[in-house]
Parts: structure tokens; C-alpha cells; sequence
């Protein structure tokens, strides 16, 4: 199976300011019909995740755009353009493109 | 409005069985492949089964073959998930997750229920 390793694993923010996740895939996230299946999850403490980012780049409906995904390949960001209060949770990135998707180990995100 | 409600979870001994349902609306159910993927205690994410649109094809994390059966009933809009053979390992709070495809894409997943905790426990 894929590994995804994300860093760092603890984030402490201050509010207004930028932050940004690292997610790293054990091989290449490219698949043969061209698309990057990678996504970018927030979950919330006692919540179910949600999706922000999907294919590495695109924000899903309602995502703010404070919020932006990047990267190719094997190594993968997303970015926080100004930190705000609801942004605390865990962040996880996804790849899966074939069964079985894998998970990162989550960046806890703290004010 | 999509809406994924879990249920069916519980404390059970070493050993037993449980049968968890995931009650969907806000969306044409038999046209979307669906999943369950689970998050124990203080822990990741971790895929546990996956299943088509149509139900013919159906996928398992190697931790939960054999033990787990998923399955779904499309005129009631409900997902099943069967697991027998519990074990500690498996106590986790178990989402229920909508794939937005008719096929099992694990990176289409869209919409997650709130999720049901199991505790496996003597």
C-alpha cells in the first residue's frame, strides 16, 4: 500500500498569520488516466472529517479560499493564507485512486 | 441535502457480532458506490470496506477480511456493515462515507455521517 507521511504532525498558528502542511506519498499519485487523487481533509474535535481539497488542487463547495492545495507527484501542500479560529482540527491527507485509499497520520492544528 | 446517519453500535464481548446500518438521503443512493471507514480512539483514518454503486463488487481493509461482510439494499437507501469476530483492535468510531462515483474511487469520497462508536471489550 501507498504511504503518505505528513509533517509536521503538531502546528501551532497564530491567528491572521499563514500555515502550511506537508503530505508526502511513498510513490507517485499520478494515475494512467492523468489525474492526481489526492485530498485534503479537515476534522474538527468530536466531528466527522470533511472534505476541503480534492485532486490536489481544487477546493470542494463552501471550502473558503484561504484554503488552496498544491504540488505533483510524490509531494503535496496545503496552505492556510490567514489562520482563523475555526481552523483548528486535524488535517489529513488522502490519497486513492485504487483500493485501498490511505490516509496520513493527521497535523494537529492549534491556536 | 446529503444525509448519512449511522447506527447499530454498541459495546460487544470478544467474539461477537454487529451489525452497523447507515440510513442515506439528500442524494439518488443507488447511483453512488459507498464506504466505511473507521477512527479508533485518539487514532487516524483508516478504510475499512468499500462497495459499488450496483453492490457487485465490494472491497476490505486485511485487517477486517474475513470478519467483515458489507453490503447494501438500494430500495431502502441503507448501507451494512456485518462484522463477527470482533476484536479489541476493532473499537473505533465507524463513519459511514458517500463515494461520488458509481465505481469505488476511495479519493471520490464526498460526504461522511457523525458516526457510530463500537467498543469491543469484556
Amino acid at each position: 500500500d501507498i504511504v503518505m507521511t505528513q509533517s509536521p504532525l503538531s502546528l501551532p498558528v497564530t491567528l491572521g498569520q499563514p500555515a502550511s502542511i506537508s503530505c508526502r506519498s511513498s510513490q507517485s499519485l499520478v494515475h494512467s488516466d492523468g489525474n492526481t487523487y489526492l485530498n485534503w481533509f479537515h476534522q474538527r474535535p468530536g466531528q466527522s472529517p470533511r472534505r476541503l481539497i480534492y485532486r490536489v488542487s481544487n477546493r470542494d463547495s463552501g471550502v473558503p479560499d484561504r484554503f488552496s492545495g498544491s504540488g505533483s507527484g510524490t509531494d503535496f501542500t496545503l496552505k492556510i493564507s490567514r489562520v482563523e479560529a475555526e481552523d483548528v482540527g486535524v488535517y489529513y491527507c488522502m490519497q486513492g485512486a485504487h483500493w485501498p485509499g490511505t490516509f496520513g497520520q493527521g497535523t494537529k492544528v492549534e491556536i | 441535502e446529503v444525509q448519512l446517519l449511522e447506527s447499530g453500535g454498541g459495546l460487544v464481548q470478544p467474539g461477537g457480532s454487529l451489525r452497523l446500518s447507515c440510513a442515506a438521503s439528500g442524494f439518488t443512493f443507488y447511483n453512488y458506490a459507498m464506504s466505511w471507514v473507521r477512527q479508533a480512539p485518539g487514532k487516524g483514518l483508516e478504510w475499512v470496506s468499500a462497495i459499488s454503486a450496483s453492490g457487485g463488487n465490494t472491497y476490505f481493509a486485511d485487517s477486517v477480511k474475513g470478519r467483515f461482510t458489507i453490503s447494501r439494499d438500494n430500495s431502502k437507501n441503507t448501507l451494512y456493515l456485518q462484522m463477527n469476530s470482533l476484536r479489541a483492535e476493532d473499537t473505533a468510531v465507524y463513519f459511514c462515507a458517500k463515494i461520488g462515483r458509481i465505481v469505488v474511487i476511495p479519493a471520490a469520497v464526498d460526504y461522511w455521517g457523525q458516526g457510530t462508536l463500537v467498543t469491543v471489550s469484556s
